[in-house]
């Protein structure tokens, strides 16, 4: 089993509409949790950072629960510009005094005008 | 601040050959890590280092070598080059703190091995 799992998909949703992915982890020790966005042939952008009480930033909400192990990403209203891959990115104690920072393989969204 | 970056952008190779791409940060940042993303996959880690004169392995390592000589640089090596090798490679800093920190990439290096 992967440490942390996403749907790849691809989500192929209309412009306006509102989309949600899921990502499972599977550290229960786990500490930190993030989404990220990827351009195509970009580099990984931090998107927003995922608190244990959720978080808002503007259309995106993120949520964890950390009883069923799962982090959340939540666009409403989407725009074409939010066309990308979406990485959800989990860190945990290890490697030594570093961070583990484990990414899913990504889930990919496209949105059609 | 320029934050990370990368050089070479992109590079073809012949199998056999050796490169080494350079990764530089100037946010003072304990952390270096380098990765691959191959088509469809998410980033593996290849080796990582925690400080200045340190290094260690990752998940992938084999046919990589690293050096960090200077906190502010992330040297990778590959001395023979080969076709499995083909992917984008991601250089990222992380600061020491940690706690609600994340990683900084740069822009990537796309490597071609022929």
């Amino acid at each position: 089993r992967k440490e942390v799992e996403q749907d790849p998909g691809p989500f192929n949703v209309p412009e306006g509409a509102t989309v949600a992915f899921n990502c499972t982890y599977s550290n229960s020790a786990s500490q930190s949790f993030f989404w990220y966005r990827q351009d195509c042939r970009k580099e990984p952008k931090l998107l927003m950072s995922v608190y244990s009480s959720g978080n808002e930033d503007g259309r995106f909400t993120a949520q964890l629960n950390r009883a069923s192990q799962y982090i959340s990403l939540l666009i409403r209203d989407s725009k074409l510009s939010d066309s990308a891959t979406y990485l959800c990115v989990v860190s945990s104690p290890g490697y030594s005094s570093a961070s583990k920072i484990i990414f899913g393989s990504g889930t990919r969204l496209s949105i059609r005008p | 601040n320029a934050g990370v970056t990368q050089t070479p952008k992109f590079r073809v190779l012949k199998t056999g050959q050796s490169m080494t791409l350079l990764c530089a940060q100037d946010m003072n940042h304990e952390y270096m890590y380098w990765y691959r993303q191959d088509p469809g996959m998410g980033l593996r880690l290849i080796h990582y280092s925690v400080g200045e004169g340190t290094t260690a392995k990752g998940e992938v390592p084999d046919g990589y070598n690293v050096s960090r000589l200077k906190k502010q640089n992330f040297l990778l090596g590959l001395e023979s080059a080969a076709p499995s090798q083909t992917s984008v490679y991601f250089c990222a800093s992380f600061p020491r703190t940690g706690k609600g920190e994340t990683q900084y990439f740069g822009p990537g290096t796309r490597l071609l091995v022929l």
